[in-house]
């Protein structure tokens, strides 16, 4: 069965450094998400992607966050200066169509800023 | 006001029985509205969505929806341990979906 699948699963930067957190969503879905879930908290919408632009993004998203879909495969999201705050698990999803029923999610990449 | 709201729990059902799940939401633009599983230390898995007024059944799960009271609910019948887990009710406007905090259910044997 198709899954999303995200790279790398633990990732460790120091405060200032910026990350890169790759996913390689489901081949034949249109739209892409990005999630953020800090320890013991719920999972928080950060932006979504469709047709190689942000189609909607939450107050979380702002100027030290960007998204790319560098090639047909990967979906990127790139922290450009981390803050300890940032410390939390990313998820990625993708969907295959308009509705959002169908959002597949991945494993994760939990990152530990330091 | 929280934009989506549950009971932490934990809730604790026997093996067999009904566990009964309940959200809230404030935004009445509120489109469709979703419930996902997620075991500790892993991702959100979907168990169902619903989009109109009424109940939904999959299986061992319903999902009931109430636009006017602004409520979703998820009926878990003949539960079993493995579905010990948090529940997460999400609701979407556009491409933005807001989750709650979830409540965390334990199926005792």
């Amino acid at each position: 069965e198709p899954e999303v699948t995200q790279t790398p699963s633990h990732q460790v930067t120091q405060m200032g450094q910026e990350v890169i957190l790759r996913c390689v969503p489901i081949s034949n879905h249109l739209y892409f998400y990005w999630y953020r879930q800090i320890l013991g908290q719920k999972v928080e919408f950060l932006v979504s992607f469709y047709n190689n632009e942000i189609s909607e993004k939450s107050e979380i998203f702002d100027d030290q966050f960007s998204v790319e879909r560098p090639d047909g495969s990967n979906f990127t999201l790139k922290i450009r200066s981390t803050k300890l705050e940032d410390s939390a698990m990313y998820f990625c999803a993708s969907a295959q169509g308009l509705d959002t029923d169908t959002q597949y999610f991945g494993p994760g990449t939990r990152l530990t800023v330091l | 006001q929280k934009e989506v709201e549950q009971n932490s729990g934990p809730l604790s059902v026997p093996e067999g029985a009904i566990a009964s799940l309940n959200c809230t939401y404030s935004d009445r633009g509120s489109q469709s509205f979703f419930w996902y599983r997620q075991y500790s230390g892993k991702s959100p898995e979907l168990i169902m969505f619903i989009y109109s007024n009424g109940d939904k059944e999959d299986g061992r799960f319903t999902a009931q929806l109430n636009k006017a009271s602004q409520y979703v609910s998820l009926l878990i019948r003949d539960s079993q341990p493995s579905d010990s887990a948090t529940y997460l009710c999400a609701v979407t406007r556009g491409q933005k979906v807001t989750f709650g905090t979830g409540t965390k259910l334990q199926v005792i044997p």
